[in-house]
Formats: C-alpha cells, sequence, structure tokens
C-alpha cells in the first residue's frame, strides 16, 4: 500500500541555521510529490511541487526540495530559517489513478529559536 | 488566499446534534476534498467529489455525508454529533493531475 513517511515529529533550529525536513513515501510508480505547510490554525499552503523534469524543486520563502528516486525521497531544505518559519510541514504524495489520490504524511512541527 | 472558502469558521455545538459545512472551491476547479484534523488522528482523508459526483472515500464515518452542487460548492453534513468529531475540517479543491488548494477550515467544537 501507499504510504508516507515524515521520520521527525519535531525539530528545533537556531534562526539563521539550515533546515532539512525528510519524506519518504512508497509507492510504485513516480507520484507527484508536495511540501505543505501549516501555521497555527490556519489552512495547509503550499510551498512547491513536483511532477517531471528537474528533480530539485524551489518553491515560496526560500524553500527547495529534491526529489531522489532511488531513495524514495523528496526532502525539504531551507538554507536559512527565519522565526517565522516555525510551523508544522507536511509532506504528500500524489498517484495518478482513476481519481486523483493524495496521501499526506503525518507532519513534522518546526520550532524556531531566536 | 487559496480561493477556496469555508464557513462558518468556528462551531460549537452540543453532542446528538447535526451540523453542516460549506465550501467553495477556487474558480475552475471541479474536485472537492474534506480533510479531517485532529491533535490524535493528523490529517484525515474523508471524501472527494469531482464534477458533482463522489470519486473517492477515505475514512469517513457513517455519520458523515457529503455532496457537490451543480455550482461546484460542497457541503459536508455531520450527524449525531460525538465529543470525539471535535476537529478542524478542511476542505481542498484541485484541477485533475494538479495540486490542491486548501481554505482556511471550520473549527468544530461538540460539548
Amino acid at each position: 500500500a501507499q504510504s508516507v513517511t515524515q521520520p521527525d515529529i519535531h525539530i528545533t533550529v537556531s534562526e539563521g541555521a539550515s533546515l532539512e525536513l525528510r519524506c519518504n513515501y512508497s509507492y510504485g510508480a513516480t507520484p507527484y510529490l508536495f511540501w505543505y505547510v501549516q501555521s497555527p490554525g490556519q489552512g495547509l499552503q503550499l510551498l512547491l511541487k513536483y511532477f517531471s523534469g528537474d528533480t530539485l524543486v524551489q518553491g515560496i520563502k526560500g524553500f527547495e526540495a529534491e526529489f531522489k528516486r532511488s531513495q524514495s525521497s523528496f526532502n525539504l531544505r531551507k538554507p536559512s530559517v527565519h522565526w517565522s518559519d516555525a510551523a508544522e510541514y507536511f509532506c504528500a504524495v500524489g498517484m495518478k489513478t482513476s481519481y486523483d489520490k493524495v496521501i499526506f504524511g503525518p507532519g513534522t512541527s518546526l520550532s524556531v529559536i531566536p | 488566499d487559496s480561493g477556496v472558502t469555508q464557513t462558518p469558521k468556528h462551531l460549537i455545538t452540543a453532542t446528538g446534534q447535526r451540523v453542516t459545512l460549506r465550501c467553495s472551491p477556487r474558480s475552475g476547479d471541479l474536485s472537492v476534498y474534506w480533510y479531517q484534523q485532529s491533535l490524535d488522528q493528523g490529517l484525515q482523508f474523508l471524501i472527494q467529489y469531482y464534477n458533482g459526483e463522489e470519486r473517492a472515500k477515505g475514512n469517513i464515518l457513517e455519520r458523515f455525508s457529503a455532496q457537490q452542487f451543480p455550482d461546484l460548492h460542497s457541503e459536508l453534513n455531520l450527524s449525531s454529533l460525538e465529543l470525539g468529531d471535535s476537529a478542524l475540517y478542511f476542505c481542498a479543491s484541485s484541477t485533475p493531475g494538479y495540486e490542491q488548494y486548501f481554505g482556511p477550515g471550520t473549527r468544530l467544537t461538540v460539548t
């Protein structure tokens, strides 16, 4: 069965430090891949997406992610974290089936120390 | 602003009652998805509609139902409410094959 794992439930980084959030998926074909961010009490906002082509994708707010097929991973990175980046981050995997099925990971909560 | 609207923003009701949550998708999106988010269950997919027809079902209880109308807005009906139904309910919309855009959510509190 298809699944998405985010190994880190909670991460704390200092402002200005680099960030990498991990995402692994289980799926037989090449999926569509997404990262969403959710601030407290808010809806989910799309950060970036991968459908095909260049495996390094750029998103909003200075985030990027790299698709590594051999590792079934789609890790999210940011070179310098800002205090406003504190939020919940969700990795999601989309599959082209008879309908557009998307599975969300459990999320990683990011805290930023000023 | 994602372009997806949800009403109401907050809803407080008693156990055993029935409520209706409303969602208007982004202009041009034919697919609507409903999700439930609670602290212990995370983000759970409930149901998807595409152009008025049910497309997929997830972890939706029999007490819950949804529909999508000809103008593409959707409603999620929750009945015989229990304390455990307290959660954030999100609607998302998409064009097939593309990313989902989420609304701001409805926070349901069952007392």
